[in-house]
């Protein structure tokens, strides 16, 4: 059964600083899609980014970024600029023939 | 559009009840899925369905329902509420199988 693992249940960075959220994944399969989804107090889940596993490419979307290693199965997300209005859970998520959520990192920006 | 809905907000059952949890989308989209979140985890999968008149089971679906006569609609059905199934329950939709899904606000439940 494929598994997603977030191994920091919570993190803190200071506003304007750079955090990353790690993640890593088992799965036997060589296409899926990963992504990394928010989750503010308001309870509504919202994506951050995505990665489809055939690209070697990075993808980036503005001020988040992801460190996509598929050999190690680990997709970690970069925050750049960390803003107050960041924080929020972050979950993880693997999709092959069904989405499985990592348990979430809650993220605590800093003023 | 209003993306995907869900109704109630909030409900408290008692253990026996029953009740049906709400989900329209308004996307089009072929694929909708029902997860719950227990406190401090992540989303599991309860059922999905691949169109109307298709629905499977996901990770947890013991104690569940579902049915999809229409594209737009998606509802679950709790048949003997237990205190097990307090959570708060997430509806999705996505255009294609493997791609992004779209959320919900949630319902939370509680069983007393």
């Amino acid at each position: 059964a494929q598994t997603v693992t977030q191994s920091q249940p919570e993190m803190s960075v200071q506003e304007a600083e750079t955090v990353t959220l790690s993640c890593t994944y088992d799965t036997s399969e060589n296409n899926y899609y990963l992504f990394w989804y928010k989750q503010p107090p308001s309870r509504q889940m919202i994506l951050v980014i995505r990665q489809e596993a055939y690209k070697q490419q990075n993808a980036t979307e503005n001020r988040f970024s992801v460190n996509f290693q598929k050999a190690a199965k680990s997709f970690s997300l970069k925050i750049s600029d960390s803003q107050l209005g960041d924080t929020a859970m972050y979950f993880c998520a693997f999709n092959n023939n069904d989405m499985r959520f990592g348990a979430g990192t809650r993220l605590t920006v800093k003023p | 559009n209003a993306g995907v809905t869900q109704t109630p907000k909030f409900r408290i059952l008692k253990i026996g009840q029953s009740m049906t949890l709400q989900c329209t989308q308004d996307m089009n989209h072929n694929y909708m899925y029902w997860y719950r979140q227990d406190p401090g985890m992540g989303l599991k999968l309860i059922y999905y369905s691949v169109g109307a008149g298709i629905t499977d089971k996901g990770e947890v679906p013991n104690g569940y329902n579902v049915s999809r006569s229409t594209t737009e609609d998606f509802p679950l059905r709790l048949e003997l509420a237990a205190p097990s199934q307090t959570s708060v329950y997430f509806c999705a939709s996505s255009p294609l199988f493997k791609n992004e899904q779209f959320f919900g606000p949630g319902t939370r439940l509680t069983v007393l």
